[in-house]
């Protein structure tokens, strides 16, 4: 696709349940990237991969969350049991590689609310 | 240590005119790249500009330009001729090489209000 995308743009759910974010890439990045925005705040780096490996997976905050990506291309990352501090919205950058010059593309964002 | 600083969390400019919003970086790499992305209240982190540690010439796009000053570690994005659509959050980052692994840090953002 001509950007990166990221469903579903909006999610509302209950304290204690799992959610998805989807995240797809632009074509051909090999890197991927995942932040989580609190309301007011800087982006708080979660995780990247390069290609379908996570060598950076120190900004997760438990281990309630997780993510993968298939075939070097679309990500998933997973929250299990939801708690309201995980209310945030929650970006996907890529960028070509991962090296110094490389610009991020970013997506818009899932903003995820738990009640 | 924060990486990346920006000491003003909220700016005002009239229309018009011109607007520097400051960056501060802290690295002991010799290679590294600086970011400014502008984010709306739509939310998406949009891409303005870019300069290499290496570059020599301050990076400039359209409207936008980048104070480079590498022995203060400054590197200030300047607006000319500010738009009300030029409204949003602004924020500066960096990627440094092997030492910081290029995983790109962000500061906390300058709020940016231009009013007519």
């Amino acid at each position: 696709g001509a950007g990166v995308s990221q469903s579903p743009s909006n999610k509302v759910t209950e304290k204690g349940k799992d959610v998805e974010l989807r995240c797809d890439p632009i074509s051909g990045h090999t890197a991927l990237y995942w932040y989580r925005q609190s309301l007011g705040q800087g982006l708080e780096f979660l995780i990247y991969f390069q290609g379908n490996s996570a060598p950076d997976k120190s900004g997760l905050p438990s281990d309630r969350f997780s993510a993968e990506r298939t075939g070097g291309s679309v990500s998933t990352l997973t929250i299990q049991r939801t708690q309201q501090e995980d209310s945030a919205v929650y970006l996907c950058a890529s960028s070509l590689w991962q090296r110094e010059a490389e610009t991020q593309y970013f997506g818009p964002g899932t903003r995820l609310l738990v009640l | 240590a924060q990486k990346i600083t920006q000491t003003q969390p909220g700016m005002f400019v009239q229309e018009k005119e011109a607007v520097t919003l400051d960056c501060t970086y802290d690295t002991s790499d010799q290679s590294y790249g600086l970011f400014w992305y502008k984010q709306p209240s739509s939310g998406e982190m949009i891409f303005l500009i870019y300069q290499g540690s290496y570059d020599e010439q301050n990076a400039t796009e359209g409207r936008y330009s980048l104070n480079f000053q590498k022995a203060r570690k400054s590197a200030n994005l300047v607006i000319s001729a500010s738009q009300l659509g030029d409204s949003a959050m602004y924020f500066c980052a960096m990627r440094e090489g092997l030492g910081g692994s290029y995983i790109p840090t962000f500061g906390r953002g300058t709020s940016l209000i231009v009013h007519p």
